[in-house]
């Protein structure tokens, strides 16, 4: 079946440390995004790539970095100078703009 | 500033009633709105959508009614069900924005057996 998979789903990790989520799509999609739902509240975007070796900062990016060298891969890497890193992370997929977008099933960060 | 907002935080109904999700937005560029639902640890999915050209657009039990010139969107859930219970997102596009979507905070629907 092609679809998105994160991994882990649950990860866990000591403040000051970086920690990289991962992110791998089969559905040949060309733009990839990375998402923070904190609870209770929408989605906001991170950083989204719209093609292999390109990527742009969504409302949020600080903190945070990511790469896109393959088009099945998006990982994102969340880095010490994040303030507040707790949160559940989505990452989805696309076609072309315009077009609903597909999520993973997400991956819950802790950061003690 | 612009926000796509909903009206309710949390929605109760009865199983067999009729649900509807209101949604709230402000960027009169907007050209494509997406409704997800999401359940407890999971991401979202996809239920409907509507483009800027259409008011009102059907699927299986569900309805979205598009209103441009109040900015609002509604999603109707016909003969609500206990598995559709859930929180449920509008999104919207904003076409002068390279296609991103602006998720609202999302209503909390909880159906009654």
């Amino acid at each position: 079946d092609g679809g998105i998979t994160q991994s882990p789903k649950y990860l866990f990790r000591k403040e000051g440390q970086n920690v990289t989520l991962s992110c791998e799509q089969n559905l040949n999609h060309d733009a990839m995004y990375w998402y923070r739902q904190d609870p209770g509240q929408g989605l906001r975007l991170i950083y989204y790539s719209q093609i292999v070796n390109d990527f742009q900062k969504g409302d949020i990016a600080e903190g945070y970095s990511v790469s896109r060298e393959k088009k099945e891969s998006f990982p994102l890497t969340v880095t010490s100078a994040q303030k507040n890193p707790t949160a559940f992370y989505l990452c989805a997929s696309t076609r072309v703009p315009n077009s609903p977008l597909h999520f993973g099933n997400g991956t819950r960060l802790t950061v003690t | 500033g612009e926000s796509v907002g909903l009206h309710l935080p949390t929605l109760s109904v009865q199983e067999g009633d009729n649900s509807i999700i209101n949604c709230a937005y402000s960027n009169s560029a907007s050209d494509y709105f997406i409704w997800y639902k999401q359940e407890s640890g999971k991401g979202p999915q996809f239920i409907i959508d509507i483009r800027s050209n259409m008011d009102k657009r059907q699927g299986q039990r569900v309805t979205v009614l598009l209103n441009k010139t109040v900015k609002h969107l509604s999603l109707q859930i016909a003969a609500t069900q206990p598995g559709d219970s859930a929180v449920y997102f509008c999104a919207e596009n904003r076409g002068n924005q390279g296609g991103k979507l602006i998720f609202g905070q999302g209503t909390e629907l909880s159906v009654k057996p």
